[in-house]
């Protein structure tokens, strides 16, 4: 079984310019979610998906963050323009969320943004 | 709201010896319980659950956990490490219905001497 594919792995670029990442859940997993996970830090929620949904956005900096999963599969997150605090690991995990879900994450590799 | 604090943000030990990391939560509702791990340069994967049933899980590479209700913690204990253990070790809680919203810890670096 295929994991979770994220990519690129490495991103630098300068502050003001933007970026996306690109995330491809495990087959057949319902939710979908983005995590920032800062040096030294646990992983910050900032966007669950349902199937194409959105569940909880709450701590998603809108005004310069977006994402999207279209078709309910593969999902993008957009940052512009990008700030210095940006500079993290963006992790993408997805979850089967049925109903005897176990509620275990499968996480890909994580997309390491490094914002100058 | 749920929350979860891990105690220590380091923890050196040497090849061989026993180790326990910590990890306690606060939720309103009932949750189940995890612990992850990772590897430098990679995602975090599953080392443990609590579900329900026992309070003594075990997991992979030998590790274990308790879930102690009344304390509300749910430390990971391991009886030798080995010096491929180090690595981040995080605890997280997810709510056992409405939008599963996973909560992590901010991890517990362990670090494996020779």
């Amino acid at each position: 079984e295929a994991g979770v594919a994220q990519s690129p792995r490495y991103k630098i670029i300068e502050k003001r310019q933007s970026v996306a990442f690109w995330c491809n859940p495990i087959s057949g997993h319902a939710t979908l979610y983005w995590y920032q996970q800062i040096l030294g830090q646990g992983p910050k929620l900032l966007i669950q998906f349902q199937n194409n949904g959105v569940v909880d956005d709450s701590q998603l900096p809108k005004d310069r963050f977006s994402a999207e999963r279209l078709k309910g599969v593969d999902s993008t997150l957009k940052i512009q323009p990008a700030k210095l605090e940006d500079s993290a690991v963006y992790l993408c995990a997805s979850s089967l969320m049925a109903a005897t879900n176990t509620g275990e994450l499968f996480f890909g590799e994580g997309s390491r943004l490094t914002v100058l | 709201a749920q929350s979860v604090t891990q105690l220590d943000s380091q923890v050196p030990v040497f090849e061989e010896a026993p180790v326990e990391l910590r990890c306690n939560y606060s939720s309103s509702v009932s949750v189940y319980l995890f612990w992850y791990v990772q590897y430098p340069n990679q995602g975090l994967q599953l080392l443990l659950k609590y579900l329900s049933g026992s309070t003594l899980v075990k997991g992979i590479n030998g590790f274990e956990a308790e879930f102690n209700k009344s304390q509300t913690s749910f430390h990971l204990r391991k009886p030798s490490v080995h010096i491929s253990d180090t690595a981040e070790y995080f605890c997280a809680v997810i709510t056992t219905s409405g939008t599963y919203k996973y909560i992590f810890g901010t991890g517990t670096r362990l670090k494996v001497l020779a």
